[in-house]
């Protein structure tokens, strides 16, 4: 049962553009969500999260959104750079009370020059 | 250091053997979180330790899998009989704590011929 859902395995994106990264989850108990970024023979770092009580948070090129009721979030990376060339994860918590986050399967962000 | 540390880096071990997994949470995060990612797969989640409280084993496979944390310290986690199945990407996490962001490790590449 995949309760955080990556439907786009892989993205391409001109440089300059704006990337928009998908994420679903089924479970309405969830109330934060996460972004990371993952380069190969690293762990993910930390991008950008969001609390079930806004629809949006923004850093910098990064903007998540949070739609509620359509459970479901973006990520929005405004303009893309090939440095944002990597696998990116959106993660959920809170379904069972404490804060085991589950992951998706990840999209794999290809920003050409 | 400053981050989250994990050994081996790299793990080549026959079928059948035994393995021992070690990760170095940052001093004074309360949470830690075991995470596995199979070749082209996402992160799938294994165990989260929380302070003193009973830790969540929901997502480990089998009971060849089993971690152990000291305090709020150093966490292993331990597979047993290893299977060729049991080859991956295991990653450790750790947080200060609920809605605070993981920082992860490098992850242990674990390689079962």
């Amino acid at each position: 049962d995949q309760q955080v859902k990556q439907n786009s395995p892989s993205l391409s994106v001109q440089e300059g553009r704006i990337s928009i990264l998908n994420c679903d989850y089924t479970n309405s108990m969830f109330d934060y969500f996460l972004w990371y970024k993952k380069y190969p023979a690293e762990g993910p770092t930390f991008l950008i999260s969001i609390s079930s009580i806004k629809d949006k948070n923004e850093d910098g090129r990064f903007t998540v959104f949070l739609n509620k009721s359509a459970k479901h979030l973006s990520l929005h990376i405004v303009p893309s750079q090939p440095g944002d060339s990597a696998v990116y994860f959106c993660a959920a918590a809170g379904a069972s009370g404490t804060y085991k986050y589950i992951f998706g399967t990840g999209t794999r962000l290809k920003v050409l020059a | 250091g400053a981050g989250v540390s994990q050994s081996p880096s790299n793990k080549v071990t026959e079928k059948g053997k035994d393995v021992e997994l070690r990760c170095d949470p940052i001093s004074g995060h309360t949470a830690l979180y075991w995470y596995r990612q199979r070749l082209g797969q996402g992160l799938e989640f294994l165990i989260y330790f929380q302070g003193n409280s009973a830790p969540d084993k929901s997502g480990l496979p089998s009971d060849r899998f089993s971690a152990e944390r000291t305090g709020e310290s150093v966490s292993t986690l331990t597979i047993q009989r290893t299977q060729q199945e049991d080859s991956a990407v295991y990653l450790c996490a750790s947080s200060f704590g609920r809605t605070e962001k993981l920082f992860f490790g490098s992850g242990t590449q674990l390689s079962v011929l």
